[in-house]
This record gives C-alpha cells, structure tokens and sequence, in this order.
C-alpha cells in the first residue's frame, strides 16, 4: 500500500526568507500525481501545487515550487520570499494513476504546520 | 460561485443522537468525498461517491452512512453519535481526472459529549 510522510510536524520561517517542506511516499506504481495542499487557519485546504510523475520538470506556482525526486521517492515543497499568509498547515498527498478502485483516492500525509515569523 | 458549501458549520450533539451533515457543490463536479480530520491523523476517507446514485466505503465507514441523489449534493449521516466520531468533517469535490484537483468545504466541527 502507498504511503506518504511528512516528517518534520512544525517549521517556522523568518518573513522574505525561503523554507522547505518535506515529502516523502512510498510506492510501487511508475505513474501517479502528486499534490501540496495548504489549510490556513479558517480551515478550507486549498491546492498549492501538484506534480505528475512523468513529467521530469518541477512543477512552479508563483513563489512555490517543488524538487521532484523520483528516485528518491521524495517531493518536497520550497516556499520562496515566504509572507505572513503562508502561515498554515501543509499537507503533502498522492494518488495513483488509474481512475478506478483505491487509485481515485488520495494518500495524505499528517501534515506540516508553518509558522511565518515577521 | 460557491464551490462547496458544507451545513452546519458547527455541532454538538449528545451520544445516540443523529444527524446529517449537507455538501453542495456548483462546479458540476462528479466525484464527491467526506473527510475527516483528527489531530495527529491526517484526514481520512469516510465515503466517497464517483456519480448521482453510487455512494462507496473509504477508509473508516463504520457508524457513517451517505447518499448522492442528487449530482451537486452529498449528504453524511449519523445514526447514532458517539464520542469517537467528534471530529471536523470536511466535503470535498472534484472531476474525474485522477489529476484534478479537490475543491474543499470550510469544515463542520462536530462534538459528540
């Protein structure tokens, strides 16, 4: 079964500076997708940024972006000029490539919370 | 638009009691999911529909149960409350693509004394 870890539960950050989230999952499949969510204090998680595994470029948003290890089975999240708003819970997931059973759900991890000290 | 709009915001409720925790959805999204979120475990998968009519388990159904009758609404019942199921509940939406993204509800917070 897939697995994603998160292993660092608390980070901080001093404003305008740059942060990495880690990421870490386990799994036998060679295509699936993965995804960064944030949930701010008011508590809706929304979509950072997401990652197909056949693609070897990083995916980028704005001031996110992720190192996409395949390999490695690592995919962790970097935060660049980071803002007060960022401040939040990230949680890192992956779903498998085929649209039917087990594979339409996503694997969360446990989460990361990130503290954006000004 | 709205996205998904989850009733109500907050609950408590007594052991035994029932409800009905209500998600609509206006983005005409297929697959529809519930969620809970437990500190120190992540969110988990309750139920999850993939179409109007067709409801399925996911991770921890037990004293859940659920119904799409119709495409932009999924409803989450419990029939008889206990304190293990106090929790924020979270509805989420999205289309079929494995690769789409989940639209979230704000969350029900739900206390069972």
């Amino acid at each position: 079964a897939q697995t994603v870890t998160q292993s660092q539960p608390e980070m901080s950050v001093q404003e305008a500076e740059t942060v990495t989230l880690s990421c870490t999952y386990d799994t036998s499949e060679s295509d699936y997708y993965l995804f960064w969510y944030k949930q701010p204090p008011s508590r809706q998680m929304i979509l950072v940024i997401r990652q197909e595994a056949y693609k070897q470029q990083n995916a980028t948003e704005n001031r996110f972006s992720v190192n996409f290890q395949k390999a490695a089975k690592s995919f962790s999240l970097k935060i660049s000029d980071s803002q007060l708003g960022d401040a939040a819970m990230y949680f890192c997931a992956y779903r498998g490539s085929q649209n039917a059973g087990n594979n339409r759900k996503l694997i969360w991890g446990l989460g990361t919370s990130l503290a954006v000290n000004p | 638009n709205a996205g998904v709009t989850q009733t109500p915001k907050f609950r408590v409720l007594k052991t035994g009691q029932s409800m009905t925790l209500l998600c609509a959805q206006d983005m005409n999204h297929e697959y529809m999911y519930w969620y809970r979120q437990d500190p120190g475990m992540g969110l988990r998968l309750i139920h999850y529909s993939v179409g109007e009519g067709t409801t399925a388990k996911g991770e921890v159904p037990d004293g859940y149960n659920v119904s799409r009758l119709k495409k932009q609404n999924f409803l989450l019942g419990l029939e008889s409350a206990a304190p293990s199921q106090t929790s924020v509940y979270f509805c989420a939406s999205s289309y079929r693509r494995t690769n789409e993204k989940l639209f979230f509800g704000s969350g029900t917070q739900l206390s069972v004394l």
